[in-house]
């Protein structure tokens, strides 16, 4: 069975400190992605990761692959309110579309 | 440049009756999938439209078909609808070929239409 798993699922966390939000996938990938999602609100693409030991930074967030683990995470530094949201990680294997994991609700407290 | 439109933003049926649902696809995109996402859950993937025929599928039953129109515009229609088919119904669009020639590649969302079934 296909599947993508994310731990944790609820994170409360305090503004300016630092997290890891993991992304496990149980099968063969190409490549990995991760989305914002606010509530209410779509889907907004951060990272495309497309290669073992992958590393991407954009502002607070950095994410990595390593797909022999078949593993990938999303670390938050100096975290700040803006950044509360749920975030999915998502695989694409080969013979089939996108899997996402099951989200991670992160909510900053000031 | 317009990203991925949807309509209706929110849709209220009730069990038994028929739904359609539209999408625009981001400028310069021409492949088109839909995905269902529940409350809490993450989005699950129902089907992908490619030169107006379904390219691949996921596991849902045949109550959900769509369409793709020459201008790449696509349609999901649900018949039959069911209490569990209340959702947020996702488009998502790519460049043919996305993933497979580099990191610009990936799916853009439109905000959803959000289906209520009571």
């Amino acid at each position: 069975e296909l599947k993508v798993e994310q731990n944790p699922l609820f994170l409360s966390m305090q503004e300016g400190k630092n997290y890891t939000i993991y992304c496990n996938y149980s099968t063969t990938s190409d490549r990995l992605y991760w989305y914002r999602q606010d509530p209410g609100k779509s889907l907004e693409s951060l990272f495309v990761l497309l290669s073992n030991g992958a590393v991407k930074q954009e502002g607070r967030l950095m994410a990595s692959l390593d797909t022999k683990a078949r593993l990938s995470t999303l670390h938050i530094t100096a975290a700040v309110h803006d950044l509360s949201a749920t975030y999915f990680c998502a695989v694409d294997p080969p013979g089939h579309k996108y899997i996402f994991g099951t989200g991670t609700r992160l909510k900053v407290l000031a | 440049d317009a990203g991925v439109t949807q309509s209706p933003t929110h849709l209220i049926k009730t069990r038994g009756q028929q739904v359609t649902l539209r999408c625009s696809p981001k400028s310069g995109h021409d492949t088109v999938s839909w995905y269902q996402q529940a409350l809490g859950q993450g989005p699950q993937f129902i089907f992908q439209y490619y030169e107006e025929e379904e390219r691949q599928r996921g596991n849902f039953p045949d109550r959900f078909s769509g369409h793709q129109f020459p201008n790449y515009s696509s349609e999901l229609n649900v018949n039959a609808l069911l209490l569990g088919d209340s959702a947020l119904y996702l488009c998502a669009s790519s460049p043919a070929g996305a993933g497979r020639y580099g990191d610009t590649d990936t799916q853009y969302f439109g905000p959803g239409t959000r289906l209520t079934v009571l």
